[in-house]
């Protein structure tokens, strides 16, 4: 079946600490996988996608096909990181879109 | 630009009721998606459109669900007659083409009484 699990409800950290955000998911092909943000009072947007390797706002996220995982990655939280992060992949073609329960991270001063 | 635009932003019915939501997409975008998220959990795509044509409506509840984008612009999804269960953020999304970032509006939060 096809699944994106995101272990972490919640995830607290101070600031200036590494942070990572797991993601793993089960896909039978070549999905592609991105990471959506919500900040309070905010839409969901995009973070970032894997097929564009870039690092957005200091985070990062490798797509391991072998251990299927797209864990997101920051070496040193800040305070406006604090968000709803959501990992989701799409097959091909864009079908089947799914979404994972989210992580909440929260950014202690 | 205003981005994604739905409406209403909040609807309090009573259970049995029917209820719509109405989507207007970014200018241009040939993919609408409509998500269903549940509190303290992900969204889950209900149906998605390319142009006017649903190409995934494979988890729409087509008992009570419908759903239509007749022009290929703005879309309307409908709840007849809505559970208590229906209670959830409705989140509308749509993309320039099918892998494409896809862009969320701001989500109708229903509330079945």
């Amino acid at each position: 079946a096809q699944r994106v699990t995101q272990p972490e409800k919640l995830l607290s950290v101070f600031k200036g600490a590494p942070v990572e955000l797991k993601c793993n998911y089960s896909y039978s092909g070549s999905p592609e996988l991105f990471w959506y943000v919500q900040y309070s009072r905010q839409r969901l947007q995009l973070l970032l996608r894997h097929i564009s390797r870039e690092s957005i706002k200091g985070f990062t996220a490798d797509l391991n096909k072998g251990e299927t995982s797209f864990h997101l990655k920051k070496p040193f939280a800040q305070e406006e990181d604090s968000a709803m992060y959501y990992c989701a992949l799409s097959g091909p073609g864009g079908f089947k879109t799914i979404f994972g329960a989210g992580t909440r991270l929260f950014v202690k001063a | 630009e205003a981005g994604v635009v739905q409406s209403p932003r909040y609807k309090i019915i009573e259970k049995k009721q029917p209820v719509a939501f109405w989507c207007n997409p970014i200018s241009g975008h040939n993919t609408l998606y409509w998500y269903l998220q549940n509190l303290g959990q992900g969204p889950e795509l209900l149906i998605r459109y390319e142009n006017e044509e649903a190409v995934d409506d494979s988890q729409l509840p087509k008992d009570r669900f419908s759903a239509e984008r007749l022009k290929g612009v703005d879309s309307t999804l409908k709840i007849q007659p809505a559970e208590l269960g229906d209670s959830a953020v409705y989140l509308c999304a749509s993309s320039r083409q099918g892998v494409d970032e896809q862009f969320f509006g701001p989500g109708t939060r229903l509330t079945v009484l």
